[in-house]
């Protein structure tokens, strides 16, 4: 089992840009959460997916927009980075109670 | 809403020394507790949870037990290894689908 795996694993870019970031839970998965995790913190959640449809959703800004397929991965989107996007993003699958993260997406906005 | 407040670190202590990491919560209703860590570069790993009051999680040697008269989950090891070296976050769930994290305290162990 390959586990919650994430790509690209670091990602550098501009203000004003738009990112994708990509997800795949854990084989048998239903359920993607993300989180971000700024520099020195703790991870805050941004929403999660379940059944393709955003099932709830933490104080992030619209420019966050995610969707889950068929197969259960899923795609965070940030549109208009600022600087302050800056962060580690985590994804998490479940198929109940616990929660299993990958190893993160790195992005930088310079 | 739900928060998590844990102690601040950095934490630095020899091995073999005993860690205690404090951990208090305010959530509404019943949540279940957990405490992950996150070794140097790497995500988030579950280290271990608690689902109701009074419930012990233990994993690794680490344990942690769920106190609802003091709304706290500490963590506590009698004796840390050099690998032990890593960021613990405290965190919970409530009612709804989300976790709430700590902010995180860094442990270091020296040889």
């Amino acid at each position: 089992d390959a586990g919650v795996t994430q790509s690209p694993t670091h990602l550098i870019k501009t203000r004003g840009q738009q990112v994708t970031l990509r997800c795949s839970p854990k084989s048998g998965h239903d359920t993607v959460s993300w989180y971000q995790q700024a520099l020195g913190q703790g991870p805050q959640f941004i929403f999660q997916y379940y059944e393709e449809e955003e099932r709830q959703r933490g104080n992030f800004p619209d420019r966050f927009s995610g969707h889950q397929f068929p197969n259960y991965s899923s795609e965070l989107n940030v549109n208009a980075l600022l600087l302050g996007d800056s962060a580690l993003y985590l994804c998490a699958s479940s198929l109940g109670y616990e929660a299993f993260f990958g190893q993160g997406t790195r992005l930088t906005v310079v | 809403g739900d928060s998590v407040t844990q102690m601040e670190g950095p934490v630095t202590l020899s091995e073999e020394a005993f860690l205690t990491i404090n951990c208090t919560y305010t959530a509404t209703g019943y949540p279940s507790l957990f405490w992950y860590v996150q070794y140097p570069g790497e995500g988030l790993q579950l280290l271990l949870k608690a689902t109701k009051a009074d419930d012990k999680g233990s994993n690794k040697g680490f344990e942690a037990t769920y106190r609802k008269e003091t709304t706290s989950f500490h963590l506590e090891k009698g004796s840390v290894q050099v690998s032990d070296s890593a960021v613990y976050f405290c965190a919970l769930r409530s009612n709804d689908y989300k976790l709430s994290f700590g902010a995180g305290t860094t442990v270091t162990v020296r040889a």
